[in-house]
């Protein structure tokens, strides 16, 4: 399996920091990459395809980066409604996974 | 608008099984790989399973093969997963995902909990 593995595991930071959070593959993924934001209680909702695609609807500053093994997502300015927990997620192989996830908490 | 009503999770005890449905709406069901995907209370995400579009291929995490089962029926815009043989390990938040890997949409979920 390929294992995917996100750092850090959490994060202090405070309303307008640039936030960077990095997933590395065990092995190449191409650009099969996804990030994935989820809030307490709800259901994760997707920010980015394709290693770096928006997905539509989703605010610009959300960013991500990478191909092969090493994957970024970035957050340019953050704001208080993105405090909760970031997963990247592959799907270049079977079975698919997940990172073990980054908690973004306020400062 | 896409929704995914997941439905089905409850109280079993181990060794038992639980069938859990998602009602699809929104968009044409069965143009879309349909994915499960679970997660433990206060844990990450797990993918468990895929099934192609008309139901010919699926897929599992070596966890629960040869214990759940993925179907879908087209007709009536509908994912399922028959689980059986269940375990502590598998209680968890079950989310239905449109799509077989990225998935874009994703159900509330349902919570499956084993235990005696």
């Amino acid at each position: 399996d390929i294992q995917m593995t996100q750092s850090p595991s959490s994060l202090s930071a405070s309303v307008g920091d640039r936030v960077t959070i990095t997933c590395r593959a065990s092995q190449g993924i191409r650009n099969d990459l996804g990030w994935y934001q989820q809030k307490p209680g709800k259901a994760p909702k997707r920010l980015i395809y394709d290693a770096s695609s928006l997905q539509s609807g989703v605010p610009s500053r959300f960013s991500g980066s990478g191909s092969g093994t090493e994957f970024t997502l970035t957050i340019s300015s953050l704001q208080p409604e993105d405090f909760a927990t970031y997963y990247c997620l592959q799907d270049n192989t079977y079975p698919r996974t997940f990172g073990q996830g980054t908690k973004v908490e306020i400062k | 608008e896409v929704q995914l009503v997941e439905s089905g999770g409850d109280l079993v005890q181990p060794g038992g099984s639980l069938r859990l449905s998602c009602a699809a709406s929104g968009f044409t069901f069965s143009n879309y790989y349909m994915s499960w995907v679970r997660q433990a209370p206060g844990k990450g995400l797990e993918w468990v399973a895929n099934i192609k579009q008309d139901g010919s291929e699926s897929r599992y995490v070596d966890s629960v093969k040869g214990r759940f089962t993925i179907s879908r029926d087209n007709t009536k815009d509908s994912l399922y997963l028959q689980m059986t043989s269940l375990r502590a390990e598998d209680t968890a938040v079950y989310y239905c995902v449109r799509g077989g890997g990225l998935g874009d949409y994703w159900g509330q979920g349902t919570l499956v909990t084993v235990s005696s």
